[in-house]
């Protein structure tokens, strides 16, 4: 029973557009989503986050967008680059908790 | 600067043998954390300690145990490792409960 879905396996999208990776999620506790992006061979980094009391959170190229009412959130990669290939994931937790609940992961290819 | 450090890096177990993982980090994080990561199933939280003195279950914790050390150093104990352990294992530490976490580069387990 996944309580945070990623149901895209993968994403290939050209250098220079948009990339748009999607996460689906059934806790209505959760308050607190996070992106991560994984290289192979290392481990997660930290790419983004946002609070349940926004709908929109901005860091340079990357915008996070959450839809509490469809219990949805999205990460869009403007322009994309071939250095932002890797496998993204997205997490979520009850009252900003240590028990971060990951999605199964979005591997994203950006094409040259 | 080294962030969070695991080892070993690769390790290949027969199945009853016990062995213990590693983990430190250097930036005075409060919290730290051990997962788990499996084809096709993102991250799953097998332990954490919200600070030193102190360790909680995750949502795996079977099979394992848990040392704070010290403020720095957080070790996972396989008692007697099942084939079922085969996974790549994460480290991670963050300031406070709740907010972005810094993983390590992972240790490649193998119970055979």
């Amino acid at each position: 029973d996944q309580q945070v879905k990623q149901n895209s396996p993968s994403l290939s999208v050209q250098e220079g557009r948009i990339s748009i990776l999607n996460c689906d999620y059934t806790n209505s506790m959760f308050d607190y989503f996070l992106w991560y992006k994984k290289y192979p061979a290392e481990g997660p980094t930290f790419l983004i986050s946002i609070s349940s009391i926004k709908d929109k959170n901005e860091d340079g190229r990357f915008t996070v967008f959450l839809n509490k009412s469809a219990k949805h959130l999205s990460l869009h990669i403007v322009p994309s680059q071939p250095g932002d290939s890797a496998v993204y994931f997205c997490a979520a937790s009850e009252d900003s908790s240590y028990k971060l609940i990951f999605g199964s992961g979005t591997r994203l290819l950006v094409r040259p | 600067n080294a962030g969070v450090t695991q080892t070993p890096k690769f390790q290949v177990l027969k199945t009853g043998q016990s062995m213990t993982l590693q983990c430190a980090q250097d930036m005075n994080h409060n919290s730290m954390y051990w997962y788990r990561q499996d084809p096709g199933m993102g991250l799953r939280l097998i332990y954490y300690s919200a600070s030193e003195g102190t360790t909680d279950k995750g949502e795996v914790p079977n099979g394992y145990n848990v040392s704070r050390l010290n403020k720095r150093e957080f070790s996972l104990r396989l008692e007697s490792a099942a084939p079922s352990q085969t996974s790549v294992y994460f480290c991670a530490s963050s300031e406070l409960e709740g907010w972005e976490q810094y993983f390590g580069p992972g240790t490649r387990l193998t119970v055979t």
